[in-house]
């Protein structure tokens, strides 16, 4: 099956700094990329959808000024949690879309970054 | 509304016993249906999916699911549970409208007990 990769695996930060996690599709080229967020004992939440070369779309409640997604390729698209704050601890998990866009070709998840703000 | 319902938020059974975790959807038409799990502080890993087809769909680790489409359920089923299954189990559906993106259910978490 397709990798993707997400860097870092795990971060602690400052409150107030801002963070940027990556992820990478390692052997095929995503035309989208989606962005989940799981708090601790919760389930998984879309944040936002990414698409190459075009704005990313929020999903409701999520702030797109705080939470800032850059797809400027095929095989990257970068989250960067701006002025993070204890709240914003939580599991990102980034999902990748290839450009065939067939379903059997959606369901590709990274590994996830954890990121606490202390 | 549109929602995935895994109405367990947790279940406990013996090594050996079997194993069956609900999942029911409430979609107009039937979405994609996937069955993933994750271990304390990891990513997902993917169970088994089911696209269309045979409605019993086998998936890695002895699991399988089956796809009910009367009931809207595609309930998970081990016939015999290992302490290593212990985890937390989540159903999820891409809604079969474009755009694909994941719905999760709230997840079920298993505890095995010896």
């Amino acid at each position: 099956g397709a990798v993707v990769s997400q860097h870092p695996s795990w971060v602690i930060c400052k409150s107030g700094t801002s963070v940027k996690i990556e992820c990478r599709s390692l052997d095929f080229q995503a035309t989208t990329m989606f962005w989940y967020r799981q708090f601790p004992k919760q389930s998984l939440m879309l944040m936002a959808t990414s698409n190459e070369g075009s704005k990313a779309t929020y999903e409701q409640g999520v702030e797109k000024d705080k939470f800032l997604i850059n797809h400027a390729s095929l095989t990257l698209s970068t989250l960067t949690v701006t002025s993070a704050h204890p709240e914003d601890s939580s599991f990102y998990i980034c999902q990748t879309r290839a450009t065939s866009g067939r379903i059997q070709e959606t369901q590709y998840f990274g590994p996830g970054t954890r990121l606490l703000v202390l | 509304a549109q929602s995935v319902t895994q109405p367990d938020i947790h279940i406990t059974v013996s090594e050996g016993a079997s194993l069956e975790l609900r999942c029911n959807y409430s979609y107009g038409a039937t979405p994609y249906l996937f069955w993933y799990v994750q271990s304390p502080g990891q990513g997902l890993q993917l169970l088994l999916k089911y696209f269309s087809g045979d409605t019993l769909v086998q998936g890695i680790k002895g699991f399988e699911a089956e796809f009910k489409r009367s009931q809207s359920s595609f309930n998970l089923r081990k016939p015999s549970v290992h302490w290593s299954d212990a985890a937390e189990y989540f159903c999820a559906v891409v809604p079969n409208t474009g755009g694909f993106k994941t719905i999760f259910g709230a997840g079920t978490r298993l505890f095995v007990k010896a």
